[in-house]
């Protein structure tokens, strides 16, 4: 059974940072992209960050609102998945998930979301 | 960044109507490689994640049930529900999978006339 579990999520000040991770398990974990898509109260979702496959050399991109500020990383060992958030603003509030991204050309599986509150 | 245009932002249905929701991007979706349209369509409900309920424009995820039917090209594209069930009453998103930046349209609410 796909599994992904995010944490790491909580209350941070402006500038401040926080790391995010996701555990995956039920698939081979370097096969696969992964994304971060994140929904703040009320908006759209938005997607912010991607690690592609160990055949695309674990490239990353990253949406204009954070690049600069928040790297994806992965810990194939233990088929972890992580964001790091530096330089936290206002903006960067929101559920944070992490989803697969499967050959279908979609996100399959999500996990079920981590809340990140920037405020003072 | 190709934009991802969707609409109604709110519809107020009936139960057992027929619903449609469209979504319109900024460039074409369509990879003449893989013959596909990187189009998806997503559930969410409020304190759930994202469920897929199309990919390809016009395939219908596992597990889905046979009124979610998805369909158009290029740019334009229609998610209906062909009678809405009380459980339907909540948001929906279409993404491009087409190039990153991936996108998602800003979502419509359907509600309970």
């Amino acid at each position: 059974e796909v599994k992904l579990v995010e944490s790491g999520g909580g209350l941070v000040q402006p500038g401040g940072s926080l790391r995010l991770s996701c555990a995956t398990s039920g698939f081979t974990f370097s096969d696969f992209y992964m994304e971060w898509v994140r929904q703040p109260p009320g908006k759209r979702l938005e997607w912010i960050a991607a690690s592609r496959n160990k055949a695309n050399d674990y490239t990353t991109e990253y949406s204009a609102s954070v690049k600069g500020r928040f790297i994806v990383s992965r810990d194939t060992s233990q088929s972890i998945l992580y964001l790091q958030m530096n330089a936290l603003r206002a903006e960067d509030t929101a559920i944070y998930y992490c989803a697969r991204d499967a050959p279908l050309w979609a996100m399959d599986y999500w996990g079920q979301g981590t809340s990140v509150t920037v405020s003072s | 960044d190709i934009v991802m245009t969707q609409s109604p932002t709110f519809l107020a249905v009936t139960a057992s109507k027929k619903v449609t929701i469209s979504c319109t991007a900024s460039e074409s979706l369509y990879s003449s490689k893989h013959k596909v349209h990187y189009l998806a369509w997503y559930q969410k409900k409020p304190e759930q994640s994202p469920k897929l309920l199309i990919y390809g424009a016009s395939n219908r995820y596992i597990g889905v049930p046979d009124r979610f039917t998805g369909s158009g090209s290029g740019t334009d594209f229609t998610l209906t529900i062909s009678s809405v069930q009380v459980e339907d009453l909540t948001h929906y998103y279409c993404a491009q999978f087409y190039s990153y930046p991936l996108t998602f349209g800003a979502g419509t609410k359907l509600e309970l006339k």
